[in-house]
């Protein structure tokens, strides 16, 4: 079974210009997420989907990022104009499980390191 | 607001030898799960073992195990016979159940075994 793609495994780029990461979760998966990883720290949600509707983008700022799901599958978070405090690694997710029951366990891709100079 | 705190920033541990590392929440919501996960230095997060907060067992998955004390809000992951590829990021997180699935991550702590 494949896992959670994802890409450009790496991106550097100038403050103020924009950034786009593209997510393909395995397939199945309703459940997609969005997290920022910030060097030395735990993961934080950006954003999750459910299909393709929002079911929290409570600490995405949206001011400069967004994010899409439209045909329920893959994914793609944008940030525009990027910051330098935007630099991290930014991780996609997706999960079965929607509901009370099971495990729920997140699978993750491998990321995308953004450097912003 | 529901919290994970893992204490140990890094540890160390001797190869073969069993370490445990600290993870403790908060959330006021009884039905949650917690869950541990590594993250070595490809980056990729990895993971390992759950807890459903109505499970009267700790779990285990191999060598891990989770001490899980519901009194203390503890989640202790014990990893046993340490190797040297155990070395890496370990995050404890959280799920509360009617919260839509979203896990809430703690700090981590890195875990070097030495040979």
């Amino acid at each position: 079974e494949a896992g959670v793609a994802q890409s450009p495994r790496y991106k550097i780029i100038e403050k103020r210009q924009s950034v786009a990461f593209w997510c393909n979760p395995i397939s199945g998966h309703a459940t997609l997420y969005w997290y920022q990883q910030i060097l030395g720290q735990g993961p934080k949600l950006l954003i999750q989907f459910q299909n393709n509707g929002v079911v929290d983008d409570s600490q995405l700022p949206k001011d400069r990022f967004s994010a899409e799901r439209l045909k329920g599958v893959d994914s793609t978070l944008k940030i525009q104009p990027a910051k330098l405090e935007d630099s991290a690694v930014y991780l996609c997710a997706s999960s079965l499980r929607t509901g009370t029951g099971g495990t729920g366990e997140l699978f993750f891709g491998e990321g995308s390191r953004l450097t912003v100079l | 607001a529901q919290k994970i705190t893992q204490t140990q920033p890094g540890m160390f541990v001797q190869e073969k030898e069993a370490v445990t590392l600290d993870c403790t929440y908060d959330t006021s919501d009884p039905s949650y799960g917690l869950f541990w996960y590594k993250q070595p230095s490809s980056g990729e997060m990895i993971f390992l073992i759950y807890q459903g907060s109505y499970d009267q067992q700790n779990a285990t998955e191999g060598r891990y195990s989770l001490n899980f004390q519901k009194a203390r809000k503890s989640a202790n992951l014990v990893i046993s016979a340490s190797q040297l590829g155990d070395s890496a990021m370990y995050f404890c997180a959280m799920r509360v159940d009617n919260q839509g699935g979203k896990l809430i991550f703690g700090q981590g702590t890195e875990l070097s075994v030495k040979p």
